[in-house]
């Protein structure tokens, strides 16, 4: 398997912007997780999605930010408008189904500059 | 709410070394805890997960052990080497392993 695969690996965007993250899971995995990696605030859990479905978005920071998985093998983090502040690495790791706290499996990341 | 401390903040030890990183938290109540390792530019890489319900667990030249009633995680790499280093992050799983919190990790170096 090709692993979580993300994409852009690198956005540089203006103020105002919207911007589109995408990621695809490991085929067979149905928990999809979104993070965010600061050297601030280190990694923050955005939202998580069991089968497709949100389950918990208490991470999302602001209204500008949206997440959808439109099926089991494609999710997006949209960020619209961008801030500079939304700078960072944007992670996206997904895990297969158990009894619950399988290992996560992270994608390389984008890295989101916002001028 | 969760917190997870790692220290020391970074590490610098010759190669041969066994060395020790910490991790510690500050509500008991977990459901399991993971240690990662990350590469500069990288994404993160589950090197050992320990269920709530064990005290440890081996990967090679990696054990990582758990003691919840203290709140302490420790990773022990044995027999260091150069390609070990990275920065080493745990991440303690609540809500039956889903909601990780992770801590600000521990840079290591080794030197050859």
């Amino acid at each position: 398997d090709a692993g979580v695969i993300q994409s852009p690996r690198h956005e540089v965007t203006e103020m105002g912007q919207e911007v589109t993250l995408r990621c695809k899971p490991i085929s067979g995995h149905d928990y999809l997780f979104w993070y965010r990696q600061t050297m601030m605030r280190g990694l923050e859990l955005l939202i998580y999605f069991n089968n497709n479905v949100p389950i918990d978005d208490s991470g999302m920071p602001e209204d500008r930010f949206s997440a959808k998985m439109p099926n089991a093998s494609f999710s997006t983090l949209k960020i619209q408008p961008s801030e500079p502040r939304d700078s960072a690495v944007y992670f996206c790791a997904s895990s297969r189904p158990g009894t619950g706290g399988e290992k996560l499996f992270f994608g390389s990341g984008t890295q989101l500059s916002v001028l | 709410k969760q917190e997870v401390t790692q220290i020391p903040a970074a590490l610098s030890v010759p190669e041969g070394e066994n060395l020790v990183l910490n991790c510690s938290f500050t509500d008991s109540a977990i459901y399991n805890l993971q240690w990662f390792r990350q590469d500069p530019g990288k994404g993160l890489t589950s090197l050992l997960l320990i269920q709530s319900s064990q005290r440890e667990q081996t990967s090679g030249r990696l054990n990582a052990s758990l003691d919840k009633s203290s709140g302490r995680s420790t990773l022990y790499i044995a027999a260091s080497q150069p390609g070990d280093s990275a920065t080493y992050l745990c991440a303690v799983g609540d809500n039956a392993g889903n909601m990780l919190t992770f801590g600000g990790g521990t840079r290591l170096m080794v030197k050859p």
